[in-house]
């Protein structure tokens, strides 16, 4: 299994340029979550999707879009880039969302915005 | 939402117990607390996690305070690969984990 993939690796964008990040996993998870972590900082929930065809705002989900395309992939989308959105991206699944439940985190996404 | 308090940094030695706390004095009866970490260059991953009682798994051991307002992870050997930032978290109801800082814990060879 490989777990929870996220493309791409390294981004670098102008200000106003839009990209959508990719995000899929391979357990069979019916949860799945986007967060940003900015230097020296915990990481922020962005939105989530308790479920396939549900989606909800985290903590900071301004300037970003979401798409649960299916059970395994979950994108997030910037469509207007701005230097403030520079941070690392991170993708998360659980089998569900409520009570314990292991998240499981992709390998991130470095995002710059000149 | 119930927060949680830990030192900025903590530093061990090599093969020593290492003990990372964490106050959660607001905890409500249904909280459970999870503990994650944060290898360099890499997204965090679960460590252990208990609602009331002492745990143990394979990576750590988590102590909770009678009155559930604190809880140490334990780390039997610190070994250089420990090396991390790690996260207490109250999981409030159903919601999604929030992630506050942490403790960056430093391992000297």
């Amino acid at each position: 299994n490989a777990g929870v993939t996220q493309t791409p690796k390294f981004q670098v964008l102008k200000t106003g340029q839009s990209m959508t990040l990719q995000c899929a996993q391979d357990m069979n998870h019916n949860s799945m979550y986007w967060y940003r972590q900015d230097p020296g900082m915990g990481l922020r929930l962005i939105y989530y999707s308790a479920s396939e065809g549900t989606t909800d705002k985290g903590e900071v989900p301004n300037g970003y879009n979401v798409s649960r395309l299916n059970k395994r992939e979950f994108s997030l989308r910037l469509e207007s880039a701005a230097p403030s959105q520079t941070s690392v991206y991170f993708c998360a699944s659980s089998e569900k969302s409520g009570g314990f439940n292991e998240q499981f985190f992709g390998p991130g996404t470095r995002l710059t915005v000149l | 939402d119930a927060k949680t308090t830990q030192p900025n940094s903590m530093e061990s030695n090599e093969e020593e117990p290492v003990h990372l706390p964490c106050n959660h004095s607001t905890i409500s009866g249904t909280d459970y607390i999870h503990w994650y970490r944060q290898l360099p260059s890499q997204g965090p991953e679960y460590v252990i996690h208990g609602l009331t009682s002492n745990v143990n798994n394979r990576m750590a051991s988590l102590a909770i305070a009678e009155d559930r307002k604190s809880s140490t992870l334990i780390l039997h050997r610190a070994t250089l690969r420990d090396a991390a930032v790690y996260y207490c978290i109250l999981r409030v109801g159903y919601t999604p984990l929030v992630f506050g800082k942490g403790t960056r814990l430093s391992v000297i060879a």
